[in-house]
């Protein structure tokens, strides 16, 4: 598991306080996109998506933005916890179609 | 429900050598997909099948082949392994295209392949 992750960025924060996450999406007609939380050695586990007609989104301690000006997403997660340590990476899609381009990821530590 | 399996979990082939990598998910999607991980790249999409009996070439189709065999199953094969084909594979499926709106991908645990 550890090929992957590799060189990538790495965000260290604190246990218990807030992590933000960004994302620069590539195409301008994407319309569709997901945040993905990955762990050591496994596959990429679902966190939660976004559609281009809304500009926030909620889950339980997640909230993702978009800004379709920039081109840009991020993911923010509340009162970071030891389990949430892992690489997230964006992915984008144009409705109606089956390709996904998928972000390289960050790397998220959790600092105890 | 397991959601979407993959076997093996690991494989080291000799340059030339075949395999085929199976896939299965149990959520009655329409929509499977086969991407490669490496380093410092995001997945890239090797093949994907958008509905049982349809597969279509995706980012990177050179060296590989794939069947759909049935609504769950989602083969993919590797006809003379190359080193280049040194990676981790992912499986994916999802619902697909449905009432206008697409669906997020939902992973399998991988493939580790070495090619020597």
């Amino acid at each position: 598991g550890e090929s992957v992750g590799l060189h990538l960025p790495t965000l260290s924060v604190q246990e218990g306080d807030n992590s933000i996450i960004n994302c620069a999406y590539s195409n301008s007609a994407s319309d569709y996109f997901i945040w993905y939380k990955q762990e050591s050695g496994k596959g990429p586990q679902f966190i939660i998506d976004i559609r281009s007609n809304m500009d926030k989104r909620q889950g339980q301690r997640v909230t993702v933005l978009l800004n379709k000006t920039v081109k840009h997403l991020s993911l923010q997660i509340a009162a970071t916890q030891p389990g949430d340590s892992a690489v997230y990476f964006c992915a984008e899609n144009k409705e109606g179609t089956y390709k996904y381009i998928f972000g390289t990821g960050t790397r998220l530590k959790v600092l105890a | 429900n397991a959601g979407v399996t993959q076997t093996p979990k690991f494989q080291v082939l000799k340059t030339g050598q075949s395999m085929t990598l199976q896939c299965a998910q149990d959520m009655n999607h329409n929509s499977m997909y086969w991407y490669r991980q490496d380093p410092g790249m995001g997945l890239r999409l090797i093949y994907y099948s958008a509905s049982e009996g349809t597969t279509d070439k995706g980012e990177v189709p050179n060296g590989y082949n794939v069947s759909r065999l049935n609504k769950r199953e989602f083969s993919l094969r590797l006809e003379s392994a190359a080193p280049s084909q040194t990676s981790v594979y992912f499986c994916a499926s999802s619902a697909g295209y449905v009432g206008g709106l697409s669906n997020e991908q939902f992973f399998g645990p991988g493939t580790r392949l070495t090619v020597l």
